[in-house]
Protein backbone atom coordinates (compact mmCIF):
# COMPACT_ATOMS: atom_id res chain seq x y z
CA UNK A 1 0.00 0.00 0.00
CA UNK A 2 0.78 3.88 -0.52
CA UNK A 3 2.89 5.17 2.49
CA UNK A 4 2.87 8.85 2.90
CA UNK A 5 5.80 10.13 5.32
CA UNK A 6 5.70 13.47 7.38
CA UNK A 7 7.77 14.89 10.01
CA UNK A 8 5.74 14.33 13.59
CA UNK A 9 6.75 17.85 14.52
CA UNK A 10 8.34 21.04 13.80
CA UNK A 11 8.91 24.66 15.66
CA UNK A 12 8.92 28.14 14.00
CA UNK A 13 8.61 31.42 14.95
CA UNK A 14 5.90 34.20 13.93
CA UNK A 15 6.55 36.02 10.97
CA UNK A 16 8.65 33.32 9.27
CA UNK A 17 7.85 30.45 7.02
CA UNK A 18 7.01 26.81 7.73
CA UNK A 19 7.54 23.98 5.26
CA UNK A 20 5.72 21.01 5.53
CA UNK A 21 7.01 17.98 3.95
CA UNK A 22 4.95 15.09 2.55
CA UNK A 23 7.11 11.82 1.13
CA UNK A 24 5.74 9.41 -1.48
CA UNK A 25 7.36 7.48 -3.59
CA UNK A 26 6.69 9.61 -6.61
CA UNK A 27 4.49 11.79 -5.46
CA UNK A 28 4.71 13.69 -8.03
CA UNK A 29 2.32 11.56 -10.03
CA UNK A 30 -0.14 12.15 -7.45
CA UNK A 31 -2.74 14.84 -6.72
CA UNK A 32 -1.66 16.02 -2.74
CA UNK A 33 -4.06 17.41 -0.13
CA UNK A 34 -3.38 19.60 2.63
CA UNK A 35 -5.62 19.41 5.97
CA UNK A 36 -5.47 21.71 8.79
CA UNK A 37 -6.63 20.51 12.42
CA UNK A 38 -6.86 22.35 15.32
CA UNK A 39 -7.67 20.85 19.15
CA UNK A 40 -11.39 19.36 19.35
CA UNK A 41 -12.00 20.30 15.70
CA UNK A 42 -12.72 18.54 12.31
CA UNK A 43 -10.19 18.71 9.85
CA UNK A 44 -10.19 21.47 7.12
CA UNK A 45 -8.61 21.71 3.93
CA UNK A 46 -6.44 24.32 3.36
CA UNK A 47 -4.71 22.93 -0.22
CA UNK A 48 -6.04 20.75 -2.68
CA UNK A 49 -4.69 19.39 -5.50
CA UNK A 50 -1.47 20.06 -4.89
CA UNK A 51 -1.47 23.69 -5.35
CA UNK A 52 -4.76 25.34 -5.31
CA UNK A 53 -6.58 27.23 -2.10
CA UNK A 54 -10.45 26.73 -1.48
CA UNK A 55 -11.85 30.21 -0.87
CA UNK A 56 -11.63 31.37 2.40
CA UNK A 57 -8.49 30.18 3.00
CA UNK A 58 -5.63 32.26 3.68
CA UNK A 59 -3.36 32.69 0.35
CA UNK A 60 -0.09 32.30 3.09
CA UNK A 61 -0.84 28.61 2.53
CA UNK A 62 0.56 27.06 -0.73
CA UNK A 63 1.90 24.19 -1.70
CA UNK A 64 3.73 22.11 -4.25
CA UNK A 65 4.97 18.96 -5.50
CA UNK A 66 7.50 17.39 -7.10
CA UNK A 67 9.21 14.47 -7.41
CA UNK A 68 9.28 12.00 -4.31
CA UNK A 69 8.21 15.27 -1.65
CA UNK A 70 5.21 17.23 -1.56
CA UNK A 71 5.30 20.55 0.51
CA UNK A 72 2.56 22.68 2.45
CA UNK A 73 4.14 26.69 2.98
CA UNK A 74 2.84 28.63 5.28
CA UNK A 75 3.97 32.10 4.64
CA UNK A 76 4.63 34.87 7.56
CA UNK A 77 3.06 32.05 10.48
CA UNK A 78 0.57 33.45 12.79
CA UNK A 79 -0.12 31.86 16.53
CA UNK A 80 -3.40 30.97 14.99
CA UNK A 81 -1.50 28.57 12.70
CA UNK A 82 -0.59 26.22 15.41
CA UNK A 83 -2.12 23.04 14.95
CA UNK A 84 -1.75 19.65 13.06
CA UNK A 85 -1.35 19.38 9.28
CA UNK A 86 -2.27 16.14 7.16
CA UNK A 87 -1.51 15.32 3.38
CA UNK A 88 -3.54 12.91 1.29
CA UNK A 89 -3.76 11.30 -1.54
CA UNK A 90 -5.54 8.78 -3.35
CA UNK A 91 -3.79 5.27 -4.33
CA UNK A 92 -5.42 4.76 -7.77
CA UNK A 93 -3.97 1.45 -7.29
CA UNK A 94 -6.21 -0.46 -4.51
CA UNK A 95 -8.78 3.02 -4.95
CA UNK A 96 -7.89 3.42 -1.31
CA UNK A 97 -7.34 7.01 0.39
CA UNK A 98 -4.16 7.60 2.27
CA UNK A 99 -3.54 9.74 4.97
CA UNK A 100 0.42 11.17 5.97
CA UNK A 101 0.97 10.47 9.72
CA UNK A 102 0.55 14.42 10.53
CA UNK A 103 2.89 16.94 11.31
CA UNK A 104 2.66 19.02 14.67
CA UNK A 105 3.20 22.90 14.29
CA UNK A 106 4.02 24.67 17.17
CA UNK A 107 4.62 28.54 17.03
CA UNK A 108 7.10 29.56 19.10
CA UNK B 1 -24.71 26.11 4.21
CA UNK B 2 -22.90 23.05 3.26
CA UNK B 3 -23.27 20.85 6.55
CA UNK B 4 -22.91 17.47 7.99
CA UNK B 5 -23.79 15.97 11.46
CA UNK B 6 -22.95 12.70 12.62
CA UNK B 7 -24.79 10.70 14.93
CA UNK B 8 -25.17 7.16 16.80
CA UNK B 9 -21.93 6.99 18.65
CA UNK B 10 -21.43 5.49 21.58
CA UNK B 11 -19.86 2.74 24.18
CA UNK B 12 -20.19 -0.97 22.51
CA UNK B 13 -18.42 -4.40 24.36
CA UNK B 14 -15.97 -6.26 21.85
CA UNK B 15 -17.89 -8.16 19.15
CA UNK B 16 -20.61 -5.76 19.27
CA UNK B 17 -22.41 -3.58 16.49
CA UNK B 18 -23.29 0.09 15.60
CA UNK B 19 -24.75 1.72 12.78
CA UNK B 20 -23.36 5.62 12.51
CA UNK B 21 -25.87 8.16 10.50
CA UNK B 22 -24.33 11.28 8.75
CA UNK B 23 -27.67 13.68 7.80
CA UNK B 24 -26.57 16.53 5.37
CA UNK B 25 -27.79 19.23 4.10
CA UNK B 26 -27.08 22.85 1.95
CA UNK B 27 -26.14 20.35 -1.08
CA UNK B 28 -27.08 17.87 -3.88
CA UNK B 29 -26.38 14.91 -1.70
CA UNK B 30 -27.14 12.84 -4.65
CA UNK B 31 -24.98 14.03 -7.00
CA UNK B 32 -21.69 13.95 -4.44
CA UNK B 33 -19.69 10.42 -3.40
CA UNK B 34 -19.09 10.41 0.41
CA UNK B 35 -16.85 9.04 2.66
CA UNK B 36 -15.94 7.73 6.98
CA UNK B 37 -12.70 8.76 8.16
CA UNK B 38 -11.93 7.99 11.51
CA UNK B 39 -9.22 9.53 14.05
CA UNK B 40 -8.33 7.33 17.32
CA UNK B 41 -7.86 9.18 20.39
CA UNK B 42 -4.32 10.91 19.95
CA UNK B 43 -3.47 9.79 16.64
CA UNK B 44 -3.90 10.79 12.98
CA UNK B 45 -6.82 10.44 10.27
CA UNK B 46 -6.97 7.31 8.66
CA UNK B 47 -9.62 6.65 5.55
CA UNK B 48 -12.65 4.21 6.46
CA UNK B 49 -14.93 3.51 3.83
CA UNK B 50 -16.01 5.50 0.21
CA UNK B 51 -19.36 5.39 -1.67
CA UNK B 52 -20.04 6.86 -4.88
CA UNK B 53 -23.38 9.26 -5.59
CA UNK B 54 -24.71 6.32 -6.64
CA UNK B 55 -23.99 3.77 -4.75
CA UNK B 56 -22.61 1.85 -7.57
CA UNK B 57 -18.96 1.66 -6.19
CA UNK B 58 -18.06 0.91 -2.77
CA UNK B 59 -14.15 0.59 -0.91
CA UNK B 60 -13.18 0.14 2.47
CA UNK B 61 -10.23 0.08 3.85
CA UNK B 62 -7.98 -3.64 4.23
CA UNK B 63 -8.68 -2.79 8.46
CA UNK B 64 -12.63 -2.60 8.49
CA UNK B 65 -12.90 -4.95 5.27
CA UNK B 66 -15.60 -7.75 6.42
CA UNK B 67 -17.17 -5.83 9.36
CA UNK B 68 -18.40 -2.22 8.12
CA UNK B 69 -20.68 -1.58 5.51
CA UNK B 70 -21.10 1.84 4.00
CA UNK B 71 -24.74 2.97 2.81
CA UNK B 72 -26.59 5.71 2.06
CA UNK B 73 -29.79 6.84 0.98
CA UNK B 74 -30.11 9.75 -1.18
CA UNK B 75 -34.21 10.55 -0.46
CA UNK B 76 -33.16 10.92 3.45
CA UNK B 77 -29.77 12.41 2.38
CA UNK B 78 -28.33 10.68 4.86
CA UNK B 79 -24.90 8.75 4.96
CA UNK B 80 -24.47 5.75 7.06
CA UNK B 81 -21.71 3.06 8.31
CA UNK B 82 -22.68 -0.50 9.98
CA UNK B 83 -20.10 -1.24 12.57
CA UNK B 84 -20.24 -4.77 13.04
CA UNK B 85 -17.45 -7.62 15.30
CA UNK B 86 -16.10 -3.82 16.47
CA UNK B 87 -12.44 -4.37 18.11
CA UNK B 88 -10.87 -2.09 20.79
CA UNK B 89 -8.55 -0.70 17.74
CA UNK B 90 -11.96 0.32 16.13
CA UNK B 91 -12.29 3.11 19.10
CA UNK B 92 -11.84 6.55 17.68
CA UNK B 93 -14.31 9.92 16.44
CA UNK B 94 -15.56 8.72 13.10
CA UNK B 95 -16.28 11.32 10.67
CA UNK B 96 -18.18 11.90 7.30
CA UNK B 97 -17.21 13.91 4.66
CA UNK B 98 -17.96 14.67 1.01
CA UNK B 99 -15.84 13.92 -1.43
CA UNK B 100 -14.87 16.25 -4.21
CA UNK B 101 -12.46 15.48 -6.29
CA UNK B 102 -10.10 12.92 -4.23
CA UNK B 103 -9.93 15.37 -1.48
CA UNK B 104 -12.51 15.57 1.38
CA UNK B 105 -14.67 18.66 2.30
CA UNK B 106 -16.44 19.60 4.67
CA UNK B 107 -16.35 17.42 7.29
CA UNK B 108 -18.72 16.76 10.00
CA UNK B 109 -18.18 17.55 13.40
CA UNK B 110 -17.53 13.86 14.32
CA UNK B 111 -18.89 11.24 16.42
CA UNK B 112 -16.98 9.25 19.01
CA UNK B 113 -17.38 5.42 18.99
CA UNK B 114 -15.58 3.34 22.09
CA UNK B 115 -14.96 -0.52 22.15
CA UNK B 116 -14.84 -1.83 25.91
CA UNK B 117 -15.63 -4.15 28.14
Amino acid sequence: SYVLTQPPSMSVAPGQTARITCGGNNIESKSVHWYQQKPGQAPLVVVHDDSDRPSGISERFSGSNSGNTATLTISRVEAGDEADYYCQVRDSSTDHWVFGGGTTLTVL
Amino acid sequence: EVQLVESGGGLVKPGGSLRLSCAASGFTFSSYSMNWVRQAPGKGLEWVSSISSSSDDIYYADSVKGRFTISRDNAKKSLYLQMNSLRAEDTAVYYCSRRLGDWFDPWGQGTLVTVSS
